[in-house]
């Protein structure tokens, strides 16, 4: 059970559109539209803001969306804001009937 | 509102054990499927186990399988991870969260389990 592959870090200015990936197998990503996003505060606990690859809980705002193309799952941020900057995870289902997340990806808002 | 309180972290000697609890509130406890996941300090999210709401249907990690034992009291709305011969790399955060293997909604705000001598 490999963890997902995401960029330890991605940075945008306020205002600004910014896309984190997210990159598995055929097994899990490629294989189901079962990918979730979520944002982590620091000591905090994670917030659910993507769901079915492209699905928003209610309360989470439009300015975040997902999509799939292949092994590669994203999450952009639009019209970036100060109160985005968070650790951003991936997860998803995979053919072992188990769960995998990414490894994490800072975003920092300058 | 949906509310999940965990308790029972604390610090464990290497191959010792120790049960994590995890109270719920605020949803139809019987009908929620449960995981565990778990952060090691500094470190990403890892999923640990989840179980049906039923309880019947378990699943584990490979890095746990044998060693952690998760279950619940749908009468006391309380989830369970009983975890066995614990390592080192076994410290980290232990939240409670509603969901499956497809999604996990809602997070509790976690227990810390230290695993030294």
């Amino acid at each position: 059970q490999s963890a997902l592959t995401q960029p330890a870090s991605v940075s945008g200015s306020p205002g600004q559109s910014i896309t984190i990936s997210c990159t598995g197998t055929s097994s899990d990503v490629g294989g189901y539209n079962y990918v979730s996003w979520y944002q982590q505060y620091p000591g905090k606990a994670p917030k659910l803001m993507i769901y079915d690859v492209s699905n928003r809980p209610s309360g989470v705002s439009n300015r975040f969306s997902g999509s799939k193309s292949g092994n590669t799952a994203s999450l952009t941020i639009s019209g970036l804001q100060a109160e985005d900057e968070a650790d951003y995870y991936c997860s998803s289902y995979t053919s072992s009937n188990t769960l995998v997340f990414g490894g994490g990806t800072k975003l920092t808002v300058l | 509102e949906v509310q999940l309180l965990e308790s029972g972290g604390g610090l464990v000697q290497p191959g010792g054990s120790l049960r994590v609890s995890c109270a719920a509130s605020g949803l139809t406890f019987s009908s929620s499927a449960m995981s565990w996941v778990r952060q090691a300090p500094g470190k990403g999210l890892e999923w640990v186990s989840a179980i049906s709401g039923s309880g019947y249907s378990t699943y584990y990690a490979d890095s746990v399988k044998g060693r952690f034992t998760i279950s619940r009291d749908n009468s006391k709305n309380t989830l369970y991870l009983q975890m066995n011969s614990v390592r080192a790399e076994d410290t980290a955060v232990y939240y409670c969260a509603q969901g499956l293997l497809k999604i996990i909604d809602y997070w509790g705000q976690g227990t810390l389990v230290t695993v030294s001598s």
